[in-house]
Protein backbone atom coordinates (compact mmCIF):
# COMPACT_ATOMS: atom_id res chain seq x y z
CA UNK A 1 0.00 0.00 0.00
CA UNK A 2 0.92 3.64 -1.08
CA UNK A 3 2.31 5.91 2.48
CA UNK A 4 3.78 8.64 3.24
CA UNK A 5 6.87 9.16 5.82
CA UNK A 6 7.43 12.40 7.83
CA UNK A 7 9.80 11.35 10.07
CA UNK A 8 9.72 14.48 11.80
CA UNK A 9 7.11 15.06 14.40
CA UNK A 10 8.51 18.81 15.79
CA UNK A 11 11.36 20.83 14.43
CA UNK A 12 12.01 23.60 16.27
CA UNK A 13 13.93 26.14 14.70
CA UNK A 14 15.01 30.03 15.41
CA UNK A 15 13.64 32.63 13.40
CA UNK A 16 15.79 33.68 10.25
CA UNK A 17 16.94 30.17 10.14
CA UNK A 18 16.66 27.82 7.63
CA UNK A 19 14.47 24.89 7.66
CA UNK A 20 14.09 21.55 5.91
CA UNK A 21 11.11 19.27 6.69
CA UNK A 22 11.19 16.07 5.07
CA UNK A 23 8.47 13.57 3.37
CA UNK A 24 9.45 10.31 1.86
CA UNK A 25 6.55 8.32 0.00
CA UNK A 26 6.22 4.78 -1.51
CA UNK A 27 5.02 4.13 -4.61
CA UNK A 28 6.01 2.44 -7.75
CA UNK A 29 3.56 4.95 -10.16
CA UNK A 30 3.97 7.88 -10.97
CA UNK A 31 2.58 10.53 -8.14
CA UNK A 32 1.27 13.87 -7.57
CA UNK A 33 3.05 15.79 -5.13
CA UNK A 34 1.53 18.19 -2.36
CA UNK A 35 2.39 20.18 1.10
CA UNK A 36 0.05 21.26 3.20
CA UNK A 37 0.01 24.08 6.25
CA UNK A 38 -1.96 24.22 9.09
CA UNK A 39 -2.03 27.33 11.42
CA UNK A 40 -3.89 26.65 14.49
CA UNK A 41 -7.59 26.85 14.34
CA UNK A 42 -7.45 26.98 10.79
CA UNK A 43 -7.90 24.44 8.38
CA UNK A 44 -5.65 22.64 5.81
CA UNK A 45 -4.22 25.16 3.04
CA UNK A 46 -2.24 24.11 -0.18
CA UNK A 47 1.72 25.35 0.27
CA UNK A 48 2.80 24.24 -2.92
CA UNK A 49 2.34 20.70 -5.18
CA UNK A 50 4.12 18.59 -8.41
CA UNK A 51 1.86 17.60 -10.83
CA UNK A 52 4.78 17.07 -13.72
CA UNK A 53 7.70 19.01 -15.33
CA UNK A 54 10.07 20.98 -13.41
CA UNK A 55 10.71 19.11 -9.78
CA UNK A 56 11.81 22.26 -7.65
CA UNK A 57 8.43 24.05 -7.40
CA UNK A 58 8.20 27.28 -4.81
CA UNK A 59 5.50 29.08 -2.94
CA UNK A 60 4.33 32.60 -2.56
CA UNK A 61 5.62 32.79 0.70
CA UNK A 62 9.03 31.59 0.66
CA UNK A 63 8.92 27.91 0.47
CA UNK A 64 10.06 25.23 -1.99
CA UNK A 65 10.13 21.97 -2.61
CA UNK A 66 12.25 19.68 -4.55
CA UNK A 67 10.59 16.25 -6.03
CA UNK A 68 13.21 13.71 -6.22
CA UNK A 69 12.19 10.50 -8.13
CA UNK A 70 15.29 8.28 -7.42
CA UNK A 71 14.73 8.58 -3.66
CA UNK A 72 10.74 8.71 -3.50
CA UNK A 73 11.48 12.30 -1.16
CA UNK A 74 9.60 15.66 -1.91
CA UNK A 75 11.59 17.69 1.01
CA UNK A 76 10.38 21.05 1.89
CA UNK A 77 12.71 24.01 2.70
CA UNK A 78 12.69 27.70 3.27
CA UNK A 79 15.82 29.52 3.69
CA UNK A 80 14.74 31.49 6.28
CA UNK A 81 11.72 31.10 8.57
CA UNK A 82 9.69 33.96 10.23
CA UNK A 83 7.31 33.51 13.66
CA UNK A 84 4.80 33.28 11.70
CA UNK A 85 5.68 30.13 9.60
CA UNK A 86 4.81 28.09 12.90
CA UNK A 87 1.71 25.73 12.13
CA UNK A 88 1.79 22.06 11.25
CA UNK A 89 2.87 20.63 7.72
CA UNK A 90 1.43 17.91 5.94
CA UNK A 91 2.98 15.86 2.87
CA UNK A 92 0.40 14.20 0.81
CA UNK A 93 0.42 12.22 -2.08
CA UNK A 94 -1.88 11.23 -4.98
CA UNK A 95 -1.40 8.44 -7.07
CA UNK A 96 -4.59 9.42 -9.66
CA UNK A 97 -6.43 11.96 -11.49
CA UNK A 98 -9.19 10.79 -8.39
CA UNK A 99 -6.62 13.25 -6.29
CA UNK A 100 -7.53 10.84 -3.39
CA UNK A 101 -4.67 12.39 -1.02
CA UNK A 102 -2.46 9.88 1.18
CA UNK A 103 -1.03 12.22 3.85
CA UNK A 104 1.97 11.90 6.40
CA UNK A 105 1.27 12.16 9.94
CA UNK A 106 2.73 15.87 10.15
CA UNK A 107 5.69 18.02 11.08
CA UNK A 108 4.79 20.92 13.47
CA UNK A 109 7.48 23.25 12.40
CA UNK A 110 7.84 25.38 16.02
CA UNK A 111 9.61 28.92 14.96
CA UNK A 112 11.25 30.72 18.07
CA UNK A 113 12.43 34.09 18.65
CA UNK B 1 -16.89 33.40 2.49
CA UNK B 2 -16.95 31.45 -0.18
CA UNK B 3 -14.86 28.74 0.80
CA UNK B 4 -16.09 25.14 1.90
CA UNK B 5 -18.20 25.53 4.99
CA UNK B 6 -18.68 22.47 7.69
CA UNK B 7 -21.02 22.50 10.23
CA UNK B 8 -21.58 22.20 13.30
CA UNK B 9 -17.88 22.60 14.36
CA UNK B 10 -18.04 20.77 17.03
CA UNK B 11 -19.97 18.25 18.69
CA UNK B 12 -20.58 16.22 22.30
CA UNK B 13 -22.67 13.04 22.25
CA UNK B 14 -22.86 10.21 24.05
CA UNK B 15 -21.60 6.81 23.28
CA UNK B 16 -24.87 4.92 20.88
CA UNK B 17 -26.32 8.39 19.68
CA UNK B 18 -26.41 8.91 16.36
CA UNK B 19 -24.69 12.19 14.46
CA UNK B 20 -24.77 14.28 11.68
CA UNK B 21 -22.40 16.53 9.75
CA UNK B 22 -22.67 18.87 7.02
CA UNK B 23 -20.55 20.01 4.17
CA UNK B 24 -21.05 22.66 1.62
CA UNK B 25 -18.79 22.95 -0.78
CA UNK B 26 -17.38 25.74 -3.44
CA UNK B 27 -20.40 25.83 -5.74
CA UNK B 28 -19.03 25.02 -9.19
CA UNK B 29 -17.03 22.23 -7.30
CA UNK B 30 -18.09 18.60 -8.77
CA UNK B 31 -15.55 16.64 -6.64
CA UNK B 32 -16.45 16.41 -3.13
CA UNK B 33 -13.96 14.37 -0.52
CA UNK B 34 -14.62 13.22 3.36
CA UNK B 35 -11.15 13.13 5.34
CA UNK B 36 -11.16 12.03 9.32
CA UNK B 37 -7.39 13.04 11.32
CA UNK B 38 -6.94 11.48 14.52
CA UNK B 39 -4.93 13.99 17.38
CA UNK B 40 -1.34 13.35 15.86
CA UNK B 41 -1.80 12.29 12.69
CA UNK B 42 -2.47 13.29 9.02
CA UNK B 43 -6.39 12.79 7.50
CA UNK B 44 -7.39 9.78 6.06
CA UNK B 45 -9.22 9.09 3.28
CA UNK B 46 -12.92 8.14 3.89
CA UNK B 47 -14.60 8.76 0.60
CA UNK B 48 -15.72 10.75 -2.24
CA UNK B 49 -18.07 11.98 -4.76
CA UNK B 50 -18.38 13.24 -8.18
CA UNK B 51 -21.74 15.21 -8.25
CA UNK B 52 -23.77 13.03 -6.49
CA UNK B 53 -22.22 9.76 -7.34
CA UNK B 54 -19.97 7.85 -4.30
CA UNK B 55 -17.17 6.67 -5.85
CA UNK B 56 -14.78 5.26 -3.06
CA UNK B 57 -15.16 4.55 0.29
CA UNK B 58 -12.30 3.31 2.60
CA UNK B 59 -12.29 0.25 4.54
CA UNK B 60 -12.51 2.54 7.40
CA UNK B 61 -15.69 3.53 6.57
CA UNK B 62 -17.67 0.94 8.63
CA UNK B 63 -21.07 0.21 8.10
CA UNK B 64 -22.32 2.28 11.04
CA UNK B 65 -20.75 5.54 8.72
CA UNK B 66 -23.15 6.75 5.78
CA UNK B 67 -22.21 9.90 3.41
CA UNK B 68 -24.76 11.15 0.85
CA UNK B 69 -24.86 14.09 -1.64
CA UNK B 70 -28.30 13.83 -3.19
CA UNK B 71 -28.21 17.06 -5.63
CA UNK B 72 -24.52 16.92 -6.00
CA UNK B 73 -23.73 20.07 -4.05
CA UNK B 74 -23.93 20.01 0.17
CA UNK B 75 -22.91 16.58 1.21
CA UNK B 76 -23.68 14.80 4.70
CA UNK B 77 -21.61 12.32 6.84
CA UNK B 78 -23.77 10.27 9.69
CA UNK B 79 -22.81 7.72 11.89
CA UNK B 80 -24.99 5.66 13.72
CA UNK B 81 -24.09 4.42 16.87
CA UNK B 82 -21.11 6.29 17.61
CA UNK B 83 -18.12 4.53 20.09
CA UNK B 84 -15.23 6.71 21.53
CA UNK B 85 -13.40 5.43 18.54
CA UNK B 86 -15.31 7.57 16.04
CA UNK B 87 -13.58 10.67 18.44
CA UNK B 88 -11.98 12.67 16.24
CA UNK B 89 -12.11 15.87 13.57
CA UNK B 90 -14.47 15.47 10.27
CA UNK B 91 -12.28 17.18 7.24
CA UNK B 92 -14.20 18.39 3.95
CA UNK B 93 -13.02 19.21 1.08
CA UNK B 94 -13.86 20.33 -2.68
CA UNK B 95 -12.28 20.36 -6.36
CA UNK B 96 -12.64 21.15 -9.46
CA UNK B 97 -10.53 18.96 -11.56
CA UNK B 98 -7.06 21.27 -12.61
CA UNK B 99 -7.70 23.15 -9.64
CA UNK B 100 -6.85 23.31 -6.43
CA UNK B 101 -8.20 20.79 -3.48
CA UNK B 102 -9.60 23.35 -0.77
CA UNK B 103 -10.54 22.25 2.74
CA UNK B 104 -13.24 23.11 5.40
CA UNK B 105 -12.03 23.95 9.28
CA UNK B 106 -13.50 20.63 10.40
CA UNK B 107 -16.46 19.55 12.19
CA UNK B 108 -14.76 18.12 15.77
CA UNK B 109 -16.80 14.89 17.40
CA UNK B 110 -16.20 14.00 20.85
CA UNK B 111 -18.35 10.98 22.02
CA UNK B 112 -18.54 10.76 25.91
Amino acid sequence: AQSVTQLDSQVPVFEEAPVELRCNYSSSVSVYLFWYVQYPNQGLQLLLKYLSGSTLVESINGFEAEFNKSQTSFHLRKPSVHISDTAEYFCAVAMDSSYKLIFGSGTRLLVRP
Amino acid sequence: DTGVSQDPRHKITKRGQNVTFRCDPISEHNRLYWYRQTLGQGPEFLTYFQNEAQLEKSRLLSDRFSAERPKGSFSTLEIQRTEQGDSAMYLCASYLPGGELFFGEGSRLTVL
